[in-house]
């Protein structure tokens, strides 16, 4: 199957720094991707659909100049979280469809984001 | 709005013995329903999908309408199932975005 990369995996951050995400594509091109959000012992959150080439899509309640989404080419989006502070610690977590495969979504291992 | 719910959050069960995790949902439109296993340690990856109506490692799951509900069932768990399972929905509606239930923790215990 299609491959979805993430990295870092793990990454630890001092409060009111910014931390990029990256999330790729390997072997297929995504117009379309998805991050998600999922705190410990709960369900995925989506938090907004990054497509190439335009703005992110935000979901209600994520502040878009917090997590800021690019998605520059059709194999890379990326996450920025700015001035972070400890309660976004969480485990971040992104997807791609894959271009006619019936709405098929692979995901990425997830970014595990310590903010100390 | 689109919602999947998953009541258990935990099935524990006896390898050999059947094991049903329950999902329902709620959509205006026809929805598409899948299953994701996130196995310890791994990522989320998909199951099956109601519109392949196919069996993947035993499991199978309907689509039933009428009661909303889309139901993971497996006759004979093996240990090997022990996972974390997701009911999931998507949509034209929703602009084919993922909307995930709460998740089931499978533990099939020896």
């Amino acid at each position: 199957g299609a491959v979805v990369s993430q990295h870092p995996s793990r990454v630890i951050c001092k409060s009111g720094t910014s931390v990029k995400i990256e999330c790729r594509s390997l072997d297929f091109q995504a117009t379309t991707m998805f991050w998600y959000r999922q705190f410990p012992k709960q369900s995925l959150m989506l938090m907004a659909t990054s497509n190439e080439g335009s703005k992110a899509t935000y979901e209600q309640g994520v502040e878009k100049d917090k997590f800021l989404i690019n998605h520059a080419s059709l194999t890379l989006s990326t996450l920025t979280v700015t001035s972070a502070h400890p309660e976004d610690s969480s485990f971040y977590i992104c997807s791609a469809s894959v271009p006619g495969g019936g709405n098929t979504i692979y995901f990425g291992e997830g970014s595990w984001l310590t903010v100390v | 709005a689109q919602r999947v719910t998953q009541p258990e959050k935990l099935l524990s069960v006896f390898k050999g013995a059947p094991v049903e995790l329950k999902c329902n949902y709620s959509y205006s439109g026809s929805p598409e329903l899948f299953w994701y296993v996130q196995y310890s340690r791994q990522r989320l990856q998909l199951l099956l999908r109601h519109i392949s109506r196919e069996s993947i490692k035993g499991f199978t799951a309907d689509l039933n309408k009428g009661e909303t509900s889309f139901h993971l069932k497996k006759p004979f768990a093996q240990e090997e199932d022990s996972a974390m399972y997701y009911c999931a929905l998507s949509g034209r509606a929703a602009g084919n975005k993922l909307t995930f239930g709460g998740g089931t923790r499978v533990l099939v215990k020896p």
